[in-house]
């Protein structure tokens, strides 16, 4: 099993949408969180950390469900520059964080 | 944006012939690391440095190598390459571990081995 799974997509909204995904990660004892954002053929940008109680940034908001070991991602009011792939990031330790393998998303016009 | 500067940015090579990738940050931190990225796969750690001189493996080093002579360059190097090592690397770094320190990553070297 990944330490961390996605969705992959591709998420296809229409502007102005909400869209939400989830990420699974499988090691209970993960202290850290983040979302990041990476466009086409370009480098992984952090778009967010995820904190227990929740967090919200802007049009973006994540959660952490510890209990059923996942994190989710919901952004409002998409906008066109929204498409990318977003990457779940989970530290199961110090130095070492395990990265999901992406979930596509595609805002149309 | 960090400074973070990877080269060379693409790289083509025959198999079996060693190939080195260079790191090099303005920032003066700590922590640096190699990463592969490969369709269906997340971001996997190859080597990564906690230290000048102190380098560790991660989940696929198997046919890298690292070094870190100075702070701001992590040296990565194939000794013989392998199709199987076609990929993107990025290279990315971080002032602290944990969720105090958010990786910032390099724009990425594009390998291709032939």
């Amino acid at each position: 099993r990944k330490e961390v799974e996605q969705d992959p997509g591709p998420f296809n909204v229409p502007e102005g949408a909400t869209v939400a995904f989830n990420c699974t990660y499988s090691n209970s004892a993960s202290q850290s969180f983040f979302w990041y954002r990476q466009d086409c053929r370009k480098e992984p940008k952090l778009l967010m950390s995820v904190y227990s109680s929740g967090n919200e940034d802007g049009r973006f908001t994540a959660q952490l469900n510890r209990a059923s070991q996942y994190i989710s991602l919901l952004i409002r009011d998409s906008k066109l520059s929204d498409s990318a792939t977003y990457l779940c990031v989970v530290n199961p330790n110090d130095y070492k964080l395990s990265f999901g393998a992406g979930t596509t998303v595609t805002v149309r016009a | 944006d960090a400074g973070i500067t990877q080269s060379p940015r693409h790289k083509v090579t025959e198999t079996g012939t060693p190939v080195t990738l260079r790191c090099h940050q303005t920032e003066n931190h700590r922590y640096m690391y190699w990463y592969r990225q490969d369709p269906g796969h997340g971001l996997r750690l190859i080597h990564y440095s906690y230290g000048v001189k102190d380098t560790d493996k991660g989940e696929v080093s198997d046919g890298y190598s690292v070094s870190r002579s100075k702070t701001e360059d992590f040296l990565l190097t194939l000794e013989s390459a392998t199709s199987s090592q076609t990929s993107v690397y990025f290279c990315a770094i971080s002032a602290e571990t944990g969720d105090n320190s958010p990786l910032h990553f390099g724009n990425g070297t594009r390998l291709t081995v032939t």
